[in-house]
This record gives structure tokens, sequence and C-alpha cells, in this order.
């Protein structure tokens, strides 16, 4: 069974520091790993997809490794900016299709 | 990109009623969406499995007589909520995936209250 840990559960950055976000998993036979973005009361918005055959995606200012051996994945943001404030939820799935386990997830408050 | 609408985003119903939440694909074609249910505060849990024109499989520990799910067609999946009690006001959020592609797509959710 998979399980999902996200480390720190909340975290605080002034503008403009960068952003590191964990993830672990404890199955390294992860078939995709996605990282998700949540507003208050909202739904999820899709950042990054990293299949297992890969090790890293790029999008902007956002950055997600995976390291499958390790179990862990992590999430960049750059020059943080405060519409950047949210929680952050990682997910992994073992087959293609198959359900996602989701991390706890970390809210984020970058400050003006 | 895949769309996943969710209808309704905000329902409040009496206790003892039942409630049924839509979720469909808009541009694509989904044999399995998937529905979770989040609490204040914390993360996402799978609820149920949503197979076209299959039974749901359900996570353990949900009832599945009180979270009915069907899936009749390839676009459109419903969670009824039946014999709603206060604690089962929540946010009830599904997903699918588009065939040939990784990514999973979420509605945007629907937030019930149970009074």
């Amino acid at each position: 069974k998979q399980e999902v840990t996200q480390i720190p559960a909340a975290l605080s950055v002034p503008e403009g520091e960068n952003l590191v976000l964990n993830c672990s998993f404890t199955d390294s036979a992860i078939y995709n790993l996605q990282w998700f973005r949540q507003d208050p009361g909202k739904g999820l918005t899709s950042l990054l997809l990293i299949q297992s055959s890969q090790r890293e995606q790029t999008s902007g200012r956002l950055n997600a490794s995976l390291d499958k051996s390790s179990g862990r994945s992590t999430l960049y943001i750059a020059a943080s900016q405060p519409g950047d404030s949210a929680t952050y939820l990682c997910a992994g799935s073992l087959t293609a299709g198959n359900k996602l386990t989701f991390g706890g997830g970390t809210r984020v408050l970058v400050k003006p | 990109g895949a769309v996943v609408s969710q209808h309704p985003s905000r329902v409040i119903c009496k206790s003892g009623t039942s409630v049924k939440i839509e979720c469909r694909s808009l541009d694509f074609q989904a044999t399995t969406m998937f529905w979770y249910r989040q609490f204040p505060k914390q993360s996402l849990m799978l609820m149920a499995t949503s197979n076209e024109g299959s039974k749901a499989t359900y996570e353990q520990g949900v009832e599945k007589d009180k979270f009915l799910i069907n899936h009749a067609s390839l676009t459109l999946s419903t969670l009824t909520v039946t014999s709603a009690h206060p604690e089962d006001s929540s946010f009830y959020i599904c997903s699918a995936r588009e065939s040939g592609t990784y990514g999973y797509t979420f509605g945007s959710g629907t937030r019930l209250t149970v009074v």
C-alpha cells in the first residue's frame, strides 16, 4: 500500500524567497507523481506530473523532481509571490489509471 | 486540456434527505472516475472508484449503501448521499483521467452542508 507524506504541514516565507516543498512515498514502484495546488474552498489544479521514467518536470517558476530510489519528490517554486499562497498536494499512483494516494499537503503563506 | 465539471458547487440539505452530485468529463471520455472526500484542513481521502457500466469499488470503511455511485455513461458519474446527516457535511471532489494521458483532472468540488 502506497503511503504519501508531506513535510512541513505549513510554511511561511517572505516574498521573493524560493520555496522547497517535500513529498515522500513508501512504494518505489510509483507509476506517476503529480503535484497539485488547492486554494481555500476550491478544487485541485494540476501543476506538474512526473512519470516514473522521468526525473523532473519544469513549468515556469516551478520545478519538480522525482527520486524513486529514495522515495522522494520535491517541488521548487522560485521567487515566490503572494499569489503562490495556497495548499500544495502531492499524489502518487502505482499503475496507469489507478487511484491517487495523497499526501497531507503543505499550506504555504507568502508574505508581501 | 481535459476539463471535469462538477455540479453543484454548494448544496445545503436537511437531515434525512438525499443529495446528488454530478461529475462530467467535458471534452473526453472517462471509463473510470474517482470520488474523494475532504474534511477541513485535511487531505483528500478516496471514497470510491466509479467504473462505467459496472459497480463502483468502495474503499474500506465507506458505506456503499449510503454513498451511491452511478457511472451510466462515459462522461458522467454521480454520487448520491442518501439519508444525509450532519456528519456527512464535507467537501466532495471527483476526478478523471483521459485515456492516453497520464495526469488526473479534478472537478471544482461540492461543499455539502447538512443541517
